[in-house]
């Protein structure tokens, strides 16, 4: 069975441009949840997706967004990049009836 | 809110010797999972091994077993006969029960394995 994916494995952004993240899960798992990790805040939780309808919100500005569809596949989008944005995000996926999650390999952004 | 504390940035450990990381936490709730994950230099981050709070039970993973005290709000795990590939940053995750896939992790503790 093939892993949790995320596509692009590494981005560089400008300051002030937007990107957008992609998560694709395990099969037949319906729970992705995001996170940052950064050096100096360590992992930080930023949303779940659950059927399509966000379940949990982290503490992060109105820049940070995602979504959701309905093969599970899960975006997230920063708009307006900080270099603060700076960050691997990684992105788990898990079953409803298992409390155990499974990371992707994460994005690696870098925003110069 | 739940906060999860390793307070061992860093851990060294001879080959084929056994090591201990430390966890604590701190919850109001009864009912949640705990974990400890593994991120090696590639950055994927490996589930190690899972614990339910309900269960009084130790969980143990082949050489990986964890010392859960619940009462204290304590998860340690305990790495026996050290292999070069076990060198990775650890994490500890805390998850509760209701409200979703959450988790909480810990800052992480850097494991150098000694040949």
């Amino acid at each position: 069975k093939a892993g949790v994916t995320q596509t692009p494995r590494y981005l560089i952004k400008t300051r002030g441009q937007q990107v957008t993240l992609s998560c694709s899960p395990i099969s037949g798992h319906r729970s992705v949840s995001w996170y940052q990790q950064t050096p100096g805040q360590g992992l930080q939780f930023l949303f779940e997706y659950f059927s399509e309808t966000q379940r949990n919100k982290g503490n992060f500005p109105g820049r940070f967004s995602g979504r959701q569809f309905s093969n599970s596949r899960s975006e997230m989008n920063v708009s307006t990049l900080e270099l603060g944005d700076s960050a691997l995000y990684l992105c788990a996926s898990g079953r409803e009836s298992s409390y155990e999650q499974y990371f992707g390999p994460g994005t690696r952004l870098t925003v110069t | 809110a739940q906060t999860v504390t390793q307070s061992q940035p860093e851990m060294s450990v001879q080959e084929a010797e056994t090591v201990t990381l430390s966890c604590t936490y701190d919850t109001s709730e009864s009912d949640y999972y705990l974990f400890w994950y593994k991120q090696p230099p590639s950055r994927q981050m490996i589930l190690v091994i899972r614990q339910e709070a309900y269960k009084q039970q130790n969980a143990t993973e082949n050489r990986f077993s964890v010392n859960f005290q619940k009462a204290a709000k304590s998860f340690s795990l305990k790495i026996s006969d050290s292999q070069l590939g076990d060198a990775a940053m650890y994490f500890c995750a805390y998850r509760s029960r209701s409200g979703g896939s959450r988790l909480t992790f810990g800052e992480g503790t850097q494991l150098t394995v000694n040949p």
